[in-house]
């Protein structure tokens, strides 16, 4: 069973709070993602990392932004919440290393909601 | 053209058939394959990982490569209620980049 999580589960903001979505993962793999996915669409990749120090903006324009301090850690920050950023946030690792190992392990989710 | 093409479904088969659930890629170079399966309000889970041309046998579950066709499929043996999700294909072009597949969703009738 993969180890992998996020905190919250579950979140109802303001519009122009600023919020940080957790993720952490203790297999001590190099690579991390962020994913949004709205209810039955597909998976949008929207940070990346590589390993310590690395982050990239994926394919979906995001507002948010992403730091990877420590391996096991990729917090994902909103500024300024507003009610476009409501959708499902999905965090993943991979082991990524010379052999390129990218099978991806997802943790749970963080569903926001900004009213 | 997407880079990964499934069809959306839904995919509907009786309890104990056989599955089958196609995926085609536009990137030669794809390296590695993989199907996903997810749940409605759950995050994707891996099932299957395919590297090669053939076949692949997990239990119930068998991925298909064919690289030269650019198609990979996934069939499900003696399918249960408890197999019906969206199922999720993954292709990693060799480089950093794993690209999804937009999901088939699976009833399967009991």
């Amino acid at each position: 069973e993969a180890d992998i999580y996020q905190t919250p589960r579950y979140l109802v903001i303001g519009t122009g709070k600023k919020i940080t979505l957790e993720c952490s993962q203790t297999m001590g793999h190099d690579k991390m993602y962020w994913y949004q996915q709205d209810p039955g669409m597909e998976l949008h990749l929207i940070h990346y990392s590589y390993g310590v120090n690395s982050t990239e903006k994926g394919d979906l324009s995001s507002e948010s932004t992403v730091s990877r301090i420590r391996t096991e850690h990729f917090p994902l920050t909103l500024e300024s919440a507003r009610p476009s950023h409501t959708s499902q946030y999905l965090c993943a690792s991979s082991l990524g290393g010379f052999l390129r190992i990218d099978e991806q392990f997802f943790g749970p989710g963080t569903r926001l909601t900004v009213l | 053209q997407k880079e990964v093409e499934q069809n959306s479904g839904p995919l509907s088969v009786p309890e104990g058939a056989i599955a089958s659930l196609n995926c085609t890629y536009s990137d030669r170079g794809s390296q590695s394959f993989f199907w996903y399966r997810q749940y409605s309000g759950k995050s994707p889970e891996l099932i299957m990982s395919i590297y090669s041309n053939g076949d692949k046998e997990d239990g119930r579950f068998t991925a298909q490569l064919n690289k030269a066709s650019q198609y990979v499929s996934l069939l499900i043996r003696d399918s249960q209620p408890s197999d019906s999700a969206t199922y999720l294909c993954a292709v990693n072009t060799g480089g950093f980049k794993t690209i999804f597949g937009a999901g088939t969703r699976l009833f399967v009738k009991a």
